[in-house]
Protein backbone atom coordinates (compact mmCIF):
# COMPACT_ATOMS: atom_id res chain seq x y z
CA UNK A 1 0.00 0.00 0.00
CA UNK A 2 1.57 2.91 -0.98
CA UNK A 3 -0.33 5.39 0.89
CA UNK A 4 0.33 9.09 -0.22
CA UNK A 5 2.90 9.95 -3.22
CA UNK A 6 4.30 12.69 -3.95
CA UNK A 7 6.59 13.94 -7.13
CA UNK A 8 8.74 15.18 -7.85
CA UNK A 9 10.96 14.66 -4.07
CA UNK A 10 13.15 17.89 -5.64
CA UNK A 11 13.00 20.90 -8.24
CA UNK A 12 14.92 24.01 -8.88
CA UNK A 13 12.72 26.83 -10.63
CA UNK A 14 14.01 29.72 -12.38
CA UNK A 15 11.21 33.41 -10.99
CA UNK A 16 8.53 33.32 -13.24
CA UNK A 17 8.51 29.46 -13.88
CA UNK A 18 5.12 27.57 -13.59
CA UNK A 19 5.06 23.90 -12.51
CA UNK A 20 2.77 21.15 -10.80
CA UNK A 21 3.27 18.98 -7.85
CA UNK A 22 1.57 16.00 -8.43
CA UNK A 23 0.00 14.42 -5.22
CA UNK A 24 -1.48 11.11 -5.25
CA UNK A 25 -3.22 8.95 -2.65
CA UNK A 26 -4.64 5.24 -2.80
CA UNK A 27 -6.37 4.99 0.52
CA UNK A 28 -9.81 6.14 -1.09
CA UNK A 29 -9.49 9.05 1.54
CA UNK A 30 -12.12 12.19 0.91
CA UNK A 31 -9.86 14.89 2.47
CA UNK A 32 -6.69 16.17 0.81
CA UNK A 33 -4.86 18.97 1.48
CA UNK A 34 -1.55 21.12 0.76
CA UNK A 35 0.87 22.47 3.38
CA UNK A 36 4.20 23.95 2.95
CA UNK A 37 6.64 24.07 5.71
CA UNK A 38 9.09 26.48 6.34
CA UNK A 39 11.16 27.10 9.56
CA UNK A 40 10.07 28.00 12.76
CA UNK A 41 6.65 28.46 11.05
CA UNK A 42 5.35 24.49 11.26
CA UNK A 43 3.28 23.75 8.78
CA UNK A 44 0.65 25.89 7.42
CA UNK A 45 -2.23 25.07 4.58
CA UNK A 46 -2.34 26.14 1.28
CA UNK A 47 -5.44 24.74 -0.19
CA UNK A 48 -8.42 21.88 0.37
CA UNK A 49 -10.31 19.57 -0.92
CA UNK A 50 -13.20 17.54 0.72
CA UNK A 51 -13.85 15.79 -2.38
CA UNK A 52 -14.01 15.42 -5.95
CA UNK A 53 -14.67 18.55 -7.77
CA UNK A 54 -14.60 20.67 -4.45
CA UNK A 55 -11.93 23.00 -3.11
CA UNK A 56 -11.18 25.63 -1.03
CA UNK A 57 -8.49 27.91 0.11
CA UNK A 58 -5.96 28.08 3.33
CA UNK A 59 -4.42 30.28 5.08
CA UNK A 60 -1.70 30.72 2.21
CA UNK A 61 -3.02 30.13 -1.07
CA UNK A 62 -1.66 33.25 -2.99
CA UNK A 63 0.52 32.26 -5.94
CA UNK A 64 -1.13 28.90 -6.09
CA UNK A 65 -4.18 26.87 -7.71
CA UNK A 66 -5.46 23.17 -6.86
CA UNK A 67 -7.97 20.89 -8.92
CA UNK A 68 -9.59 17.89 -7.79
CA UNK A 69 -11.16 15.99 -10.82
CA UNK A 70 -10.76 12.75 -9.06
CA UNK A 71 -10.26 10.68 -5.25
CA UNK A 72 -7.35 9.95 -5.88
CA UNK A 73 -5.42 13.30 -7.39
CA UNK A 74 -4.69 16.66 -5.73
CA UNK A 75 -1.79 18.86 -8.04
CA UNK A 76 -0.99 21.64 -7.11
CA UNK A 77 0.42 24.22 -9.35
CA UNK A 78 2.67 27.00 -8.84
CA UNK A 79 1.55 29.85 -11.64
CA UNK A 80 4.35 32.18 -11.76
CA UNK A 81 7.41 30.75 -8.99
CA UNK A 82 8.86 33.44 -6.85
CA UNK A 83 11.57 32.85 -4.30
CA UNK A 84 9.33 33.75 -1.37
CA UNK A 85 7.83 30.22 -2.53
CA UNK A 86 11.09 28.36 -1.86
CA UNK A 87 9.66 25.39 0.85
CA UNK A 88 8.86 22.44 1.40
CA UNK A 89 5.75 20.89 0.39
CA UNK A 90 3.46 18.13 1.92
CA UNK A 91 0.36 16.72 0.75
CA UNK A 92 -1.85 14.73 3.04
CA UNK A 93 -4.81 13.06 3.37
CA UNK A 94 -7.72 12.09 5.26
CA UNK A 95 -10.83 10.37 5.85
CA UNK A 96 -13.98 10.61 8.70
CA UNK A 97 -14.72 7.72 10.75
CA UNK A 98 -17.11 9.31 12.91
CA UNK A 99 -19.32 12.29 11.98
CA UNK A 100 -17.02 14.68 13.37
CA UNK A 101 -14.10 15.02 10.85
CA UNK A 102 -12.01 16.72 13.46
CA UNK A 103 -11.12 13.29 15.09
CA UNK A 104 -9.28 11.28 12.14
CA UNK A 105 -5.77 11.32 11.66
CA UNK A 106 -3.58 12.79 8.55
CA UNK A 107 -1.25 10.51 6.47
CA UNK A 108 1.31 12.70 5.03
CA UNK A 109 3.73 12.38 1.62
CA UNK A 110 7.96 12.29 1.83
CA UNK A 111 7.41 16.14 0.99
CA UNK A 112 8.67 18.15 -2.08
CA UNK A 113 11.64 20.32 -1.68
CA UNK A 114 10.86 23.53 -3.80
CA UNK A 115 13.58 26.17 -4.65
CA UNK A 116 12.94 29.05 -6.44
CA UNK A 117 16.03 30.94 -7.87
CA UNK B 1 -9.19 31.46 16.88
CA UNK B 2 -7.80 28.14 17.56
CA UNK B 3 -3.70 28.37 18.14
CA UNK B 4 -0.83 26.04 19.47
CA UNK B 5 2.68 26.99 20.51
CA UNK B 6 5.33 24.73 21.14
CA UNK B 7 7.73 25.91 23.90
CA UNK B 8 11.41 25.50 22.76
CA UNK B 9 12.27 25.52 19.36
CA UNK B 10 15.64 22.80 20.07
CA UNK B 11 15.80 20.49 23.10
CA UNK B 12 18.72 18.13 23.78
CA UNK B 13 18.64 15.37 26.10
CA UNK B 14 21.42 12.28 26.25
CA UNK B 15 20.01 8.93 25.48
CA UNK B 16 18.47 7.27 28.63
CA UNK B 17 17.21 10.74 29.68
CA UNK B 18 13.33 11.80 29.79
CA UNK B 19 11.95 13.56 27.16
CA UNK B 20 9.76 16.61 27.61
CA UNK B 21 8.28 18.60 25.13
CA UNK B 22 5.97 21.15 25.57
CA UNK B 23 2.69 21.94 23.68
CA UNK B 24 -0.26 24.88 24.94
CA UNK B 25 -3.29 24.88 22.64
CA UNK B 26 -5.74 27.85 22.67
CA UNK B 27 -9.29 26.61 21.76
CA UNK B 28 -12.75 27.31 22.22
CA UNK B 29 -14.37 24.59 21.86
CA UNK B 30 -12.76 20.71 22.92
CA UNK B 31 -9.61 20.10 21.57
CA UNK B 32 -8.86 17.59 19.09
CA UNK B 33 -4.91 17.41 19.51
CA UNK B 34 -2.00 15.16 17.69
CA UNK B 35 1.78 14.65 18.22
CA UNK B 36 3.59 13.78 14.79
CA UNK B 37 7.21 13.22 14.36
CA UNK B 38 9.39 14.27 11.51
CA UNK B 39 12.63 12.36 10.62
CA UNK B 40 14.66 13.58 8.47
CA UNK B 41 14.06 13.88 5.02
CA UNK B 42 10.83 12.28 5.42
CA UNK B 43 6.91 13.18 6.14
CA UNK B 44 5.33 13.95 8.79
CA UNK B 45 3.97 10.57 11.29
CA UNK B 46 1.56 10.28 13.97
CA UNK B 47 2.30 9.34 17.13
CA UNK B 48 -0.27 9.90 19.33
CA UNK B 49 -3.88 11.53 19.12
CA UNK B 50 -6.71 12.57 21.95
CA UNK B 51 -9.99 13.00 21.02
CA UNK B 52 -11.93 12.46 23.72
CA UNK B 53 -11.91 9.46 26.95
CA UNK B 54 -8.78 8.87 28.89
CA UNK B 55 -6.31 11.90 28.99
CA UNK B 56 -3.05 9.92 29.34
CA UNK B 57 -2.47 8.75 25.74
CA UNK B 58 -0.07 6.55 24.97
CA UNK B 59 1.70 6.30 21.20
CA UNK B 60 4.08 4.23 19.21
CA UNK B 61 7.81 4.15 20.05
CA UNK B 62 7.23 4.41 24.29
CA UNK B 63 6.27 7.94 23.70
CA UNK B 64 3.13 9.28 25.56
CA UNK B 65 1.20 12.60 26.34
CA UNK B 66 -1.73 14.01 28.90
CA UNK B 67 -4.41 16.14 28.19
CA UNK B 68 -4.94 19.00 31.28
CA UNK B 69 -7.92 21.20 30.50
CA UNK B 70 -7.22 23.51 33.00
CA UNK B 71 -3.36 23.99 32.01
CA UNK B 72 -4.24 23.99 28.18
CA UNK B 73 -1.43 21.74 27.78
CA UNK B 74 -0.74 18.50 26.05
CA UNK B 75 3.18 17.66 26.91
CA UNK B 76 4.76 15.26 25.07
CA UNK B 77 6.93 13.03 27.29
CA UNK B 78 9.39 9.41 26.54
CA UNK B 79 10.93 8.04 30.00
CA UNK B 80 14.33 7.12 28.51
CA UNK B 81 15.60 8.84 25.08
CA UNK B 82 17.32 7.14 22.09
CA UNK B 83 19.24 8.30 19.70
CA UNK B 84 16.71 7.01 17.27
CA UNK B 85 13.99 9.85 18.89
CA UNK B 86 16.16 12.54 17.29
CA UNK B 87 13.98 14.36 14.78
CA UNK B 88 11.51 17.15 14.74
CA UNK B 89 8.13 17.16 16.34
CA UNK B 90 4.82 18.85 16.17
CA UNK B 91 1.91 19.17 17.72
CA UNK B 92 -1.33 19.83 16.11
CA UNK B 93 -5.16 20.66 16.85
CA UNK B 94 -7.75 19.81 14.76
CA UNK B 95 -10.29 22.15 13.69
CA UNK B 96 -13.81 21.86 11.50
CA UNK B 97 -13.42 23.53 8.17
CA UNK B 98 -15.56 24.29 5.73
CA UNK B 99 -16.95 20.51 5.33
CA UNK B 100 -13.94 18.94 6.78
CA UNK B 101 -11.07 18.88 9.19
CA UNK B 102 -8.00 20.69 8.97
CA UNK B 103 -4.95 20.75 11.68
CA UNK B 104 -3.64 24.32 12.99
CA UNK B 105 0.74 23.30 13.48
CA UNK B 106 3.09 24.11 16.38
CA UNK B 107 6.03 25.73 15.51
CA UNK B 108 7.61 22.74 15.58
CA UNK B 109 9.99 21.35 18.19
CA UNK B 110 13.62 19.72 17.28
CA UNK B 111 15.02 16.73 19.22
CA UNK B 112 18.34 16.36 19.55
CA UNK B 113 19.64 13.30 21.40
CA UNK B 114 23.36 13.05 22.66
CA UNK B 115 25.18 9.36 23.28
Amino acid sequence: NAGVTQTPKFQVLKTGQSMTLQCAQDMNHEYMSWYRQDPGMGLRLIHYSVGAGITDQGEVPNGYNVSRSTTEDFPLRLLSAAPSQTSVYFCASSYSETQDPRATEAFFGQGTRLTVV
Amino acid sequence: AQSVTQLGSHVSVSEGALVLLRCNYSSSVPPYLFWYVQYPNQGLQLLLKYTTGATLVKGINGFEAEFKKSETSFHLTKPSAHMSDAAEYFCAVSVIYNQGGKLIFGQGTELSVKP
